[in-house]
């Protein structure tokens, strides 16, 4: 157990609908990160925070897709007019900036599936 | 950008030793790490390397070459539960770049 939780862990839309997932990130960690994953590849990175602030976003990020994580501890990510193209795992991972490693550690992801 | 190549597929016997290649050619490294992730959970850590040569860590051993931008994941006394999809990925900065995985299938 990894400690990050990611809720839903399924979620099945019709083309067009908005969803909203969320990250609970290792308590003590600082660092969250979302990553999309599709069969058979690894996962791509997608954002990044430190604390509140979103540091990064991917070029694969469109703007349809936005991430907040308003206090600094939990993240949602939010998928506007999904496309079918949109269904992958989408995964969370923490990790403590200036810790050993900086390991980032990942939730189990949430499966979404755009029909 | 980044580039990072690993076997797709993978077979071994139950108590064999399989090692798994990772060559990369990125921009920015600070680091490469090796997941191990069980299909549809998530990866979990195994190992880290940062600088040149072997870690061990029981029966799992990583090896790193930055000037030859190679590593590769030693997996030894295979057990079933070994199979799995073994994931590279390079840090740059602190965002991960992964590789596709190598899905090992471990055989009785």
């Amino acid at each position: 157990d990894t400690g990050v939780s990611q809720d839903p862990r399924h979620k099945i839309t019709k083309r067009g609908q908005n969803v909203t997932f969320r990250c609970d990130p290792i308590s003590e960690h600082n660092r969250l990160y979302w990553y999309r994953q599709t069969l058979g590849q690894g996962p791509e990175f997608l954002t990044y925070f430190q604390n509140e602030a979103q540091l990064e976003k991917s070029r694969l990020l469109s703007d349809r897709f936005s991430a907040e994580r308003p206090k600094g501890s939990f993240s949602t990510l939010e998928i506007q007019r999904t496309e079918q193209g949109d269904s992958a795992m989408y995964l969370c991972a923490s990790s403590l900036a200036g810790g050993s490693k900086e390991t980032q550690y990942f939730g189990p992801g949430t499966r979404l599936l755009v029909l | 950008g980044q580039n990072i190549d690993q076997p797709t597929e993978m077979t071994a016997t139950e108590g064999a030793i399989v090692q798994i290649n990772c060559t990369y050619q990125t921009s920015g490294f600070n680091g490469l790490f090796w997941y191990q992730q069980h299909a549809g959970e998530a990866p979990t850590f195994l190992s880290y390397n940062v600088l040149d040569g072997l870690e061990e860590k029981g029966r799992f051993s990583s090896f790193l070459s930055r000037s030859k931008g190679y590593s590769y994941l030693l997996l030894k006394e295979l057990q079933m539960k070994d199979s799995a999809s073994y994931l590279c990925a390079v840090r740059a900065d602190y965002k991960l770049s992964f590789g596709a995985g190598t899905t090992v299938t471990v055989r009785a």
